[in-house]
């Protein structure tokens, strides 16, 4: 069963702080990583992806990947009260580039 | 940018009614994907469709079919309603590879079968 393991959390950070997420994978082939965003009641919206090992950045998130440990990571700078949401790490495995594997999903609030 | 539409935000059945779950994307993706969602399960897939008249099951298709007579309408059927069914139901879209895209999804709709 390939699968992508998530902390439930929830992780509750002060306003501005560094939020860190962290998702494995356990399938080696593994391609490409998501990340998504998900409010409450509402349906999950892209925030980032990345598909090279090392760093990605796009405003406050970072994505990080490392396949040789097999996890990745989004981190949040300057974490704001509305950063508040369950966040969901997806991976593309190989042999399939169509479907998505999804993990449970970590909790994040964050404190003003 | 793409938009995934659902038919429904919020929509109440009774047991054993027959229920029709419409989702429409208007950007042409190849991909088309039925999910729901339950606290603690996550995202569990139903079916899913490459083409037009094309769908393969997900990991819980039982008690569920799916139609796609067009490349843009995917439509998920709830043959009789049970209330194990109650969820939250998402559509979702992607161009033939994912590529940057990921999936784009509806807005979702919340059924409770009583």
């Amino acid at each position: 069963q390939k699968e992508v393991e998530q902390n439930s959390g929830p992780l509750s950070v002060p306003e501005g702080a560094i939020a860190s997420l962290n998702c494995t994978y356990s399938d080696r082939g593994s391609q490409s990583f998501f990340w998504y965003r998900q409010y409450s009641g509402k349906s999950p919206e892209l925030i980032m992806f990345i598909y090279s090992n090392g760093d990605k950045e796009d405003g406050r998130f970072t994505a990080q990947l490392n396949k040789a440990s097999q996890y990745v990571s989004l981190l949040i700078r300057d974490s704001q009260p509305s950063d508040s949401a369950t966040y969901l790490c997806a991976v593309v495995n190989a042999g399939n580039n169509r479907k998505l594997i999804w993990g449970l999903g970590t909790s994040l609030a964050v404190n003003p | 940018d793409v938009k995934v539409t659902q038919s429904s935000r919020y929509l109440v059945k009774r047991t054993g009614e027959k229920v029709f779950l419409e989702c429409v994307q208007d950007m042409d993706h190849e991909n088309m994907f039925w999910y729901r969602q339950d606290p603690g399960l996550g995202l569990r897939l139903i079916y899913f469709s490459y083409d037009v008249k094309m769908k393969e099951k997900g990991d819980i298709p039982e008690g569920y079919s799916v139609s796609r007579e067009k490349k843009e309408r995917f439509s998920l059927i709830l043959e009789s309603a049970s209330t194990n069914q109650t969820s939250m139901y998402l559509c979702a879209s992607t161009p033939s590879a994912l590529g940057d895209y990921g999936y784009t999804f509806g807005s979702g709709t919340r059924l409770t079968v009583v």
